[in-house]
């Protein structure tokens, strides 16, 4: 799986859009692009994925440059309960790994929310 | 409906004792996975099962770790032999079919003294 780079930390205020970038300059063509977070004492929870083209759920938006080296995840109004540590990931699909898709984690961004 | 669920929450241990660790998945959830987190570190892979059979154990870190999944639902890590290094959370996480959303537990924090 290609290696994915975040920054360290980042702050927001509550009510403003969070943007969190990613750099994954060796992703290829089919590896996806995978969001988790994780809330302190708690497990990591799934956001959103993509492949190429930009996607939007309930719980945020995932941006893709067109090269694909890099991509953003944006929460629209941010609150207090979304501190948390987000991991961006770059998996292939499934049938691809003999691994049964493990998810390799780096150490993500501390995203602290403040009111 | 229930989320998995992972018991003890929190385990102290005498360096040198065995533990077990246990993960209910989702009901129905096909495949199932173990990470270890260090304090301040993102989850790292340990093993994985489809069903009852232990497809991968790459990440065990040595062969004081074993993990099971007999009739593929419960699934229990064995740590023998403890040491202080295997102090960590252990995440466990379930999904429904191969390469689908992963829903992990809350973890169980170990330490070893």
């Amino acid at each position: 799986d290609a290696k994915t780079t975040q920054p360290t930390s980042m702050d927001c205020a509550e009510g403003r859009a969070a943007n969190l970038p990613c750099n994954h300059s060796t992703i290829s063509g089919n590896e996806y692009v995978y969001w988790y977070r994780q809330i302190h004492s708690q497990g990591p929870q799934y956001i959103i994925h993509g492949l190429k083209n930009n996607e939007t759920n309930e719980m945020a938006s995932l941006i893709i440059t067109e090269d694909r080296k890099s991509s953003t995840l944006i929460l629209p109004h941010a609150t207090l309960r979304d501190t948390a540590v987000y991991y961006c990931i770059v998996r292939f699909p499934p049938l691809q790994e003999t691994s049964g898709s493990r998810l390799t984690f780096g150490e993500g961004t501390q995203l602290t929310v403040n009111p | 409906g229930a989320g998995v669920s992972q018991s003890p929450r929190y385990k102290v241990a005498k360096r040198g004792q065995d533990v077990a660790l246990r993960c209910d998945p989702i009901s129905g959830h096909v495949s199932l996975f173990w990470y270890q987190q260090a304090l301040g570190q993102g989850p790292e892979f340990l093993t994985y099962f489809q069903n009852e059979a232990q497809l991968d154990k790459s990440g065990l870190p040595s062969d004081r770790f074993f993990a099971e999944r007999p009739e593929g639902s419960v699934s229990t890590l064995k740590i023998q032999r403890t040491q202080q290094e295997d102090s960590a959370v252990y995440l466990c996480a379930s999904s429904l079919a191969l390469g689908g959303e992963q829903y992990f537990g809350p973890g169980t924090r170990l330490t070893v003294t």
